[in-house]
């Protein structure tokens, strides 16, 4: 199946830092969301996007549905080491489907 | 918050044994999802539902078949388990048009 292009595939950082990842799409999504998934656990949902343009914070993250509706971007600000783990985010292509299309994800590692 | 619960965590079975995956969420939601997570893979869908008794083939249904009798409850059976299916399994929920809320996973280990 399909998936959406996901940059950087990896990330090394000291805690403090701030981290930005992106994904990229050839078409227009409705839907942005990003997961996070921790080793052997299920993702769990950290922010979803409705409309292009929409900017919206949890907490220390926060998150863009690009307006061109194919592209989304995500910033960790202050890196902490429980931000370890894996982050996905993943689309809606239309309005017409409820199955999500995912990216192939950033890991993410702090050291303190 | 919404809960989607996995009946369970870590599963091994023999090679040929009929297999049930159990997911059940609490939210009410119309659409539940079955998943599989491989390495360098992804996430891949296997089957979905949109209401009870309704199901649609995902990306890769071979080898699985599915059961929604009630609203909160989707089961993944896989008919005769080859080695091929051990995989991490992930079940989702969401409500129309929202986000899916994902279940911790069964980690299935097929000998």
């Amino acid at each position: 199946g399909q998936q959406l292009n996901q940059s950087p595939q990896s990330m090394f950082i000291q805690e403090g830092e701030d981290v930005s990842m992106n994904c990229t799409s050839s078409s227009i999504f409705n839907t942005w969301l990003w997961y996070k998934q921790e080793p052997g656990e299920g993702p769990v949902l950290l922010i979803a996007l409705y409309k292009a343009g929409e900017l919206t914070s949890n907490g220390r993250l926060t998150a863009q549905f690009g307006i061109t509706r194919k592209d989304s971007f995500l910033n960790i600000s202050a890196s902490i080491p429980s931000d370890v783990g894996i982050y996905f985010c993943a689309g809606q292509p239309s309005s017409n489907t409820d199955k999500l299309i995912f990216g192939t994800g950033t890991r993410l590692q702090v050291f303190p | 918050d919404v809960k989607v619960t996995q009946s369970s965590r870590y599963l091994v079975k023999r090679t040929g044994e009929k297999v049930f995956l159990e997911c059940v969420q609490d939210m009410d939601h119309e659409n539940m999802f079955w998943y599989r997570q491989d390495p360098g893979l992804g996430l891949r869908l296997i089957y979905f539902s949109y209401d009870v008794k309704m199901k649609e083939k995902g990306d890769i249904p071979e080898g699985y078949s599915v059961s929604r009798e009630k609203k909160e409850r989707f089961s993944l059976i896989l008919e005769s388990a080859s080695t091929n299916q051990t995989s991490m399994y992930l079940c989702a929920s969401s409500r129309p048009p929202g986000a899916q809320h994902f279940g911790d996973g069964t980690r299935l280990s097929i000998l």
